[in-house]
């Protein structure tokens, strides 16, 4: 298996922009979250989907941000319009069926957003 | 859980045995994950400790007391590829999501 495929690894754009981003989880896992990294805040997460629908989005910081999970291999992570204080990490994640330890969750490389 | 809560910082010695400490909020919680990552990549996976006691994986062991909200992650025969952050992370009872704490960046020196 490839594991969770994230693209792009980096981008750098300026505010006011659009930016996309996106994951492929592994084949099976039925759960995905995206997480953002900063050296203040750590790893949070933003949202949390389950067999494609999304279970807990209160980590989304605003408007700004949109996730959608299309079908079980695809998902989104939307900013719109970004701004400089946007600049992170952002985590894709995937883990097999929800239950008590189940969340040995595999991340993906990781996009590293950049916003000027 | 939430409020979790570790070092920001530890050096060790090559050889030597490291304890790194975590405590976290025990309402609402129902086990402790403990990641390792290393600069500029993703976090992987340690350890998972539901049960008190200790659990022991080759040179790294997890502990966990429910009672008392904390946890620790035990390195022995400590490496240089083992200077790494290693972030707690408590999963909360029914929704199973992940709280991770801010980590603990591990420098190993000869």
């Amino acid at each position: 298996d490839a594991g969770v495929i994230q693209s792009p690894r980096h981008e750098v754009t300026e505010m006011g922009q659009e930016v996309t981003l996106r994951c492929k989880p592994i084949s099976g896992h039925n759960s995905l979250f995206w997480y953002r990294q900063t050296m203040m805040r750590g790893l949070e997460l933003l949202i949390y989907f389950n067999n494609n629908v999304p279970i807990d989005d209160s980590g989304m910081p605003e408007d700004r941000f949109s996730a959608k999970m299309p079908n079980a291999s695809f998902s989104t992570l939307k900013i719109q319009p970004s701004e400089p204080r946007d600049s992170a990490v952002y985590f894709c994640a995937s883990s097999p069926e929800g239950g008590p330890g189940a969340n040995v969750l595999t991340f993906g490389a990781g996009s590293r957003l950049t916003v000027l | 859980g939430q409020n979790i809560d570790q070092p920001t910082e530890m050096t060790a010695t090559e050889g030597a045995i490291v304890q790194i400490n975590c405590t976290y909020q025990t309402s609402g919680f129902n086990g402790l994950f403990w990641y390792q990552q290393h600069a500029g990549e993703a976090p992987t996976f340690l350890s998972y400790n539901v049960l008190d006691g200790l659990e022991e994986k080759g040179r790294f062991s997890s502990f966990l007391s429910r009672s008392k909200g904390y946890s620790y992650l035990l390195l022995k025969e400590l490496q240089m590829k083992d200077s790494a952050s290693y972030l707690c992370a408590d999963e909360g009872a029914g929704s199973y999501q992940l709280t991770f704490g801010k980590g603990t960046k591990l420098s190993v020196i000869p």
